[in-house]
């Protein structure tokens, strides 16, 4: 099946800092990647979608000089936490559609701790 | 952002007992998807559904593509305790965005 990968799968950082996560499709390529924040005990709430070579398109009140996306390769998408502060903690989710593919593949997360 | 009605929000249940859960949403959609999520990891996909009136199957899971293409529902018949975890569905009607249910978290009691 599809996999996509996610780095790093935690990581805690000072309010105020940046912070960098990674989504990769590791066996096909994806065209569409998805990003996701999840609350405790809450659903997946949709955040972005990214397109490779194009603009992300951000959900209705998700700041996007914030949550900097980028796609820059059919393998890989970025997302970057600017200016972190403490409320941005949460599970950060991405998934992968690939060309064609009408299904989507969840990376395994990565927990953001803002301190 | 959209989210789907999905029922219930938690079950408790014996070893070998059946479970179903469902998900309703206002919009028509063409695909539903239905994943299991444990926890600190990424949903992962259990069923795919795409055409009206489907029913797929997974092993002990049975899915169904609702004719109205506003609902879904999942089952697992003969449950064990590694069915625990939360099930979300999702759908979506362009396969640009997928919208997600609240979940179900399912308990099961040796």
């Amino acid at each position: 099946g599809a996999v996509v990968s996610q780095h790093p799968s935690w990581v805690i950082c000072k309010s105020g800092t940046s912070v960098k996560i990674e989504c990769r499709s590791l066996d096909f390529q994806a065209t569409t990647m998805f990003w996701y924040r999840q609350f405790p005990k809450q659903s997946l709430m949709l955040m972005a979608t990214s397109n490779e070579g194009s603009k992300a398109t951000y959900e209705q009140g998700v700041e996007k000089d914030k949550f900097l996306i980028n796609h820059a390769s059919l393998t890989l998408s970025t997302l970057t936490v600017t200016s972190a502060h403490p409320e941005d903690s949460s599970f950060y989710i991405c998934s992968a559609l690939g060309q064609g593919d009408s299904e989507q593949y969840f990376g395994p997360g990565t927990r953001l701790t803002v301190t | 952002g959209q989210q789907l009605n999905q029922s219930p929000q938690s079950m408790f249940i014996q070893e070998g007992e059946d479970v179903s859960m469902n998900c309703t949403s206002s919009s028509i959609f063409n695909t539903w998807l239905w994943y299991k999520q444990d926890p600190g990891e990424g949903p992962v996909l259990l069923i795919a559904l795409y055409k009206a009136g489907e029913l797929t199957s997974n092993g002990r899971l049975t899915a169904q593509f609702g004719i109205t293409r506003k609902d879904s529902f999942l089952n697992i018949s003969a449950s064990i305790p590694s069915d625990v975890g939360i099930y979300f569905c999702a759908g979506s009607s362009n396969f640009n965005k997928f919208y997600f249910g609240s979940g179900t978290k399912l308990n099961v009691k040796p």
